[in-house]
Formats: structure tokens, sequence, C-alpha cells
């Protein structure tokens, strides 16, 4: 089974630019979380989107977007961008176990870079 | 609310050596606790988990357990190689957020020769 992809890898942009993230999960999981990774603030959750609908969101400004596809692939859109959204975006496939627990595997990140 | 604190790193050690993280956990319900790995360059993979008091999560000669009465789920292994230098993550989700995973800050972990 093929793990959660995610393009670009690596991406540079400028101040002011705008930019779209794709990820795609694991065959079979309808819920889409994303993360940013920064070496000051760790692991910070975004939103995840299931079913093509929201279901949480982080405490990030409003420039920070998503979306999710009838094929459960996400994308995330990042507006006007700014030197310190340069991070390691990671997009995590979940999945429901027994007893309603979840699951996470995670894609190898889209390294974003803005100068 | 719930949150993760994990030990802080860097922190090396020598080959075969035995390697402990410290994680413990604050949670408003019943979690289910995780350990990610990172390796250079790498996304995030699960190294082991529990999803009930008293489990004992493994994989790869890392152990966890999950100890509800010192709310801890700290990380063991009985001797490390190179191999294992990576970030290690502590996480938990709990189902009455909707699963929302919470991580720790990340430790760091060196082996050397």
């Amino acid at each position: 089974k093929a793990g959660v992809t995610q393009t670009p890898r690596y991406l540079i942009k400028t101040r002011g630019q705008q930019v779209t993230l794709s990820c795609s999960p694991i065959s079979g999981h309808r819920s889409v979380s994303w993360y940013q990774q920064t070496p000051g603030q760790g692991l910070q959750f975004l939103f995840e989107y299931f079913s093509e609908t929201q279901r949480n969101k982080g405490n990030f400004p409003g420039r920070f977007s998503g979306r999710q596809f009838s094929n459960s692939r996400s994308e995330m859109n990042v507006s006007t961008l700014e030197l310190g959204d340069s991070a390691l975006y990671l997009c995590a496939s979940r999945v429901r176990l027994a007893g309603a627990r979840e699951e996470q595997f995670f894609g190898p990140g889209t390294r974003l870079t803005v100068l | 609310g719930n949150s993760v604190t994990q030990m802080e790193g860097p922190v090396t050690l020598s080959e075969e050596a035995f390697l402990t993280i410290n994680c413990t956990y604050t949670a408003t319900g019943y979690p289910s606790l995780f350990w990610y790995v990172q390796y250079p360059g790498e996304g995030l993979q699960l190294l082991l988990k529990a999803t009930k008091a008293d489990d004992k999560g493994s994989n790869k000669g890392f152990e966890a357990t999950y100890r509800k009465e010192t709310t801890s789920f700290h990380l063991e292994k009985g001797s490390v190689q190179v191999s294992d230098s990576a970030v290690y993550f502590c996480a938990l989700s709990v189902q009455n957020t909707g699963n929302q995973f919470y991580f720790g800050t990340g430790t760091s972990l060196t082996v050397i020769p």
C-alpha cells in the first residue's frame, strides 16, 4: 500500500507570494491533517479534513487555508507569505481504529523557504 | 487541557548505551499514546503506540509502557545503535477532542560509535 505523498518536496518563494501544497493520503483513508514544523515552535497543528469538511482547526491566521477533494486528496494554501512561514509542512493520513481511536501516518513533508 | 511534555535534548549516547526519553502527559479524557521518530530530512514515522493503561508498545527494540497512575509514557531501548540517531516525538490523541493529536517538542538523539 502506497504511503502518504506530498508535493512538491521543496519550494522557494518570496515574501508576499502565495503557495499551494498538495497531499495524497493512503488509499482508503478519508482524514487528512496538516502540521507546521519549525525549529522554534516544534510541531503545530494547522487543520484536519474529513470527507471534504474541516473538522478541526489550529491557531493559525486566516492566511492559512485548506481544502479536501472527493478523492480525499488535500491542499493547503498560504497567502501573502511571510519570512516566518518558512517551515516543513507535514501532512498526515488518519485512520479510525477499533474503539473510535485513530492513528496517523505522515508524509515526507514539503520544505518551504520564504526569502 | 491536553498536552505532552518530553525531556529536552539533545541527548548524546555511545553505541550500546541504554536510552530513556521521558514523556508525561495531561489529558481531559482517556488518551492513546504514541512515539514517533523523525530521521533527518524525512517526515514522522510511527514507532510504537499504546491505547490503554498498562499496555506496552514495542518496535525495533524500543519500548514504552502506558502508566496511567504517573501519566507517563517513557521511551526506552536497551542498546542504541548509530542508526537510531533521530528526533523522537511523544504524542497523544483524545477522542473527546475529535481525536486531535498533541505532540511534544521532540528530543534529538545522537548515537556516536
